[in-house]
């Protein structure tokens, strides 16, 4: 069964620090994966998007990992700001067919407090 | 990126009334998908709005509570009828751009049913 994990469920943490959330996935075939930060209230909105073949990518002080051999990614999130108090899901796309199919983690509701 | 606007942001419904959800996206699209949102769950796939055709339901969705209209390109709409109280989610109109590649969220219609 295709399923993407993520832990910690939620993060409290404090304005400056950094913090590393992990997504795990069973998901076949890959096709790729992506991180999407969803404010509260709001759509989500998308970080990085990483193929088989990448395992690593960055967007501002956010940093994403990818392992394909483990199945194991991670965001990395550098200097926090307030403003990066969200959830962050993590979406692995399985390939085939007409259409990629989307598998939505339940996403880790961080809180960064002054 | 592509803007997307969904017209209501928000509504609060009253049991066994239908209420319909407008999407619109500043350029032409080629995939248009309706996603869920329960209270702290990730997304849920509705179904993906076919333009000139019937839409494609995902399992445990159907046509009689969700239909789904997409006459052009830019714009599909969703009905949520005969709601109940556990009809209350946010609603996503997400769109693929021509040529694919990332995937893009509007900013969700929170409906609440009493």
């Amino acid at each position: 069964k295709n399923q993407v994990e993520q832990s910690p469920q939620s993060l409290i943490i404090l304005e400056g620090k950094n913090c590393t959330l992990q997504c795990n996935y069973t998901v076949s075939p890959f096709s790729n994966l992506r991180w999407y930060k969803q404010d509260t209230g709001r759509g989500p909105v998308s970080l990085t998007i990483m193929t088989f073949s990448e395992n690593t990518k960055s967007n501002g002080r956010y940093t994403a990992t990818l392992d394909a051999d483990t199945k194991q990614s991670s965001l990395h999130i550098t200097a926090s700001q307030l403003s990066d108090s969200a959830s962050y899901i993590c979406v692995v796309s399985a390939s085939g067919g007409a259409t990629n199919k989307l598998i939505f983690g339940t996403g880790t509701l961080l809180a960064v407090q002054p | 990126s592509a803007v997307i606007s969904q017209k209501p942001s928000r509504d609060i419904c009253q049991r066994g009334t239908s209420l319909t959800i407008q999407c619109q996206v500043d350029s032409q699209v080629t995939m248009m998908f309706w996603y869920r949102q329960q209270p702290g769950q990730s997304l849920t796939l509705i179904a993906t709005a076919n333009q000139g055709s019937e839409a494609t339901y995902e399992s445990g969705f159907v046509i009689d509570k969700f239909p789904i209209s997409r006459p052009n390109l830019t714009f599909s709409t969703l009905t949520v009828s005969n709601m109940s109280p556990e009809d209350s989610s946010i609603y996503l109109c997400s769109v693929v751009r021509q040529g694919g590649g990332t995937q893009y969220f509007g900013p969700g219609t929170r409906l609440t049913v009493l």
